[in-house]
């Protein structure tokens, strides 16, 4: 069964950097996700399509500071020189024949 | 610059209908690459992909199972949209109802504004 699991929260201080993960469950490990995030009171923004093999292409407008980073069945969203608008909730997705799936999604505290 | 507008009720009563709309602009709803999908979203399930329609040479649809028994996406190529209905509605289906498009079966990359959707007598 496709499943993505998500820590549900995480904190880093302004300016730092934050490295997410949403893990993808037992034999997908070939799968690529997406990332989206939601930002208080606000419908979710699509972010980036990340790759197995960490390649990622992102959306329009996705400033450089969001990378994405694949190993094994993990793929990491990683947020650099955080800034306070990037206290939001990230969840990642992916899909199969028929189906598309989310992860529970994390919420992340900018300090 | 594809954009997607929803419209409809925000309340409807237990074991009515609930119908929304997806209005599309930038993109064709017949588009041979996109697919247009309905999410839904609550504090006690998360977000959770309803179903999708979509254009290969004929209409397709896919629905989640969860809902498979009650849910209908049908495309309006006249005015370029597609709704969504979800019939015998519980308070169970309370949740913001999301439209959006995704390419080549894979990642959202267009979101609608939401809707809030209560259903209550």
């Amino acid at each position: 069964q496709l499943v993505l699991t998500q820590s549900p929260s995480a904190s880093a201080s302004l300016g730092a950097s934050v490295k997410l993960t949403c893990t993808l469950s037992s034999g997908h490990n070939s799968y690529a996700i997406a990332w989206h995030q939601q930002q208080p009171e606000k419908g979710p923004r699509y972010l980036m399509i990340l790759n197995s093999d960490g390649s990622h292409s992102k959306g329009d407008g996705i400033p450089d500071r969001f990378s994405g980073s694949s190993s094994g069945t993990e793929r990491y969203l990683t947020i650099s020189s955080l800034q306070s608008e990037d206290e939001a909730d990230y969840y990642c997705q992916t899909w199969d024949t028929g189906i598309q799936v989310f992860g529970g999604g994390t919420k992340l505290t900018v300090l | 610059q594809v954009q997607l507008q929803q419209s409809g009720p925000g309340l409807v009563k237990p074991s009515h209908t609930l119908s929304l709309t997806c209005a599309i602009s930038g993109d064709s709803v017949s588009s041979n690459s996109a697919a247009w999908n309905w999410i839904r979203q609550s504090p006690s399930r998360g977000l959770e992909w309803l179903g999708r329609t979509y254009y290969r040479s004929k209409w397709y649809n896919d629905y989640a199972i969860s809902v498979k028994s009650r849910i209908t996406i049908n495309p309006d190529t006249s005015k370029n949209q597609f709704s969504l209905q979800l019939n015998s509605v519980t308070p169970e289906d309370t949740a913001v109802y999301y439209c959006a498009k995704d390419v080549e079966m894979d990642a959202f990359d267009i979101w609608g504004q939401g809707t809030m959707v209560t259903v209550s007598s």
